[in-house]
Parts: C-alpha cells; sequence; structure tokens
C-alpha cells in the first residue's frame, strides 16, 4: 500500500545552524509531494511542494530536494530559528488534486 | 480572511456516546478533508470531499464513522457509538482546485477524549 516514512523522529539544532530533515516514500507513481509543519496545539501548515518531474526547489530559507531513484525527499532549513521548532511532515499525492497521504512526522527541536 | 474553523475545539465524552464534530471550510475552496491524528498512527486520512461528494472514504475506521457535506460551507464528521479508542485530534481542511496541488488549509483540530 502506500506510504511515506521518515528515517529520524527527532532532531535537535543549534539556533543559526543548518537542519535536513529527510522523508523515504514508498509509491514510485506519486507526482507531487509537500512539507508540511505542525506548531503545537495547531493544524499543519504548508510549506512548500515539488513535482516528481523536479529534483530541486527552493523558497525562503528551505529548500525541497527530491531523489526519485532511491525514493527520498528532504527539507533543508537554512539558519534555523527558534521559531522553526515544530513537527514536520512529509505528504505525497498520486496527482494534482487528489488526496494527501502523511509521513509519520520528524520533531525539530532548536536550541537557542 | 477566516481560515477553516471546527467546533467544538474540545470535547470529552463517554464511551457508547454520539459525537459530532463540525467544519466550515474556507468560501471558495471545493474540497474537503477529514484526518484524525495520533500518537500511534499519525496523520491519517479518512474521508475527503470535491464539490460535496465524497470521493474517497477508504481510511473511515468503521461503521461507527461517517461524514456528510450537505452543503459547500459545511461537513460534520459523527462517531457513533464513541469508543475509546476514538480519543485523538480530528482535522478539517480544505483546498482550492486552482491553488498549489497539495496545499491543504487546516483548521485547529478537534480534540476528542473518550472516557
Amino acid at each position: 500500500g502506500e506510504s511515506v516514512g521518515l528515517h529520524l523522529p527527532t532532531l535537535s539544532v543549534q539556533e543559526g545552524d543548518n537542519s535536513i530533515i529527510n522523508c523515504a516514500y514508498s509509491n514510485s507513481a506519486s507526482d507531487y509531494f509537500i512539507w508540511y509543519k505542525q506548531e503545537s496545539g495547531k493544524g499543519p501548515q504548508f510549506i512548500i511542494d515539488i513535482r516528481s518531474n523536479m529534483d530541486k526547489r527552493q523558497g525562503q530559507r528551505v529548500t525541497v530536494l527530491l531523489n526519485k531513484t532511491v525514493k527520498h525527499l528532504s527539507l533543508q532549513i537554512a539558519a534555523t530559528q527558534p521559531g522553526d521548532s515544530a513537527v514536520y511532515f512529509c505528504a505525497e499525492m498520486k496527482t494534482s488534486y487528489d488526496k494527501v497521504i502523511f509521513g509519520p512526522g520528524t520533531s525539530l527541536s532548536v536550541i537557542p | 480572511d477566516a481560515g477553516v474553523i471546527q467546533s467544538p475545539r474540545h470535547e470529552v465524552t463517554e464511551m457508547g456516546q454520539e459525537v459530532t464534530l463540525r467544519c466550515k471550510p474556507i468560501s471558495g475552496h471545493n474540497s474537503l478533508f477529514w484526518y484524525r491524528q495520533t500518537m500511534m498512527r499519525g496523520l491519517e486520512l479518512l474521508i475527503y470531499f470535491n464539490n460535496n461528494v465524497p470521493i474517497d472514504d477508504s481510511g473511515m475506521p468503521e461503521d461507527r464513522f461517517s461524514a456528510k457535506m450537505p452543503n459547500a460551507s459545511f461537513s460534520t464528521l459523527k462517531i457513533q457509538p464513541s469508543e475509546p479508542r476514538d480519543s485523538a485530534v480530528y482535522f478539517c481542511a480544505s483546498s482550492s482546485g486552482t491553488g498549489v496541488p497539495g496545499e491543504l488549509f487546516f483548521g485547529e483540530g478537534s480534540r476528542l477524549t473518550v472516557l
């Protein structure tokens, strides 16, 4: 069946350092991959997406890398700030505007 | 602009009682999703609607769960009868069919505790 998984359940980084959150997915038919951030007590919030025909996409302080050969997705956060402390989920969609399936999440803790 | 609105934010009930969770999606959005979040199982998709029509309910745990979307501005998720294992945070999310694919807008969730 479809599944999206994460290698690291928790990650601690020093403020100002770069963070890398990894994700492995199993459905090679997925066309869209998305990263979400969930702060305590809130619903997940969209960060950035990437389509399967791309291998890199950059946003503000974030970069998503996609390696379809090994079915691996990563989120890089530059100059990590205390406000980046949250749980990060990768998610996938088979086609545009289809259902979104979430992975188990990684907790990022930023040390001031 | 108002985001996705869910009610109640918290509910504590006893096993066997009926629970109804409510959701108002963002105006103009044509897709609505119900997710359940627990520590053990993470974020699970229960059901999603497109233009008020249920498209995929394969994630609904069992017959005790039902969801409706009578119009574009309202949806309910009902559990009858409730059981302790239903305790979780239930999220509603909506999306636009013309926006970024995969960009769901989530409500703040309804935390359900079944005793």
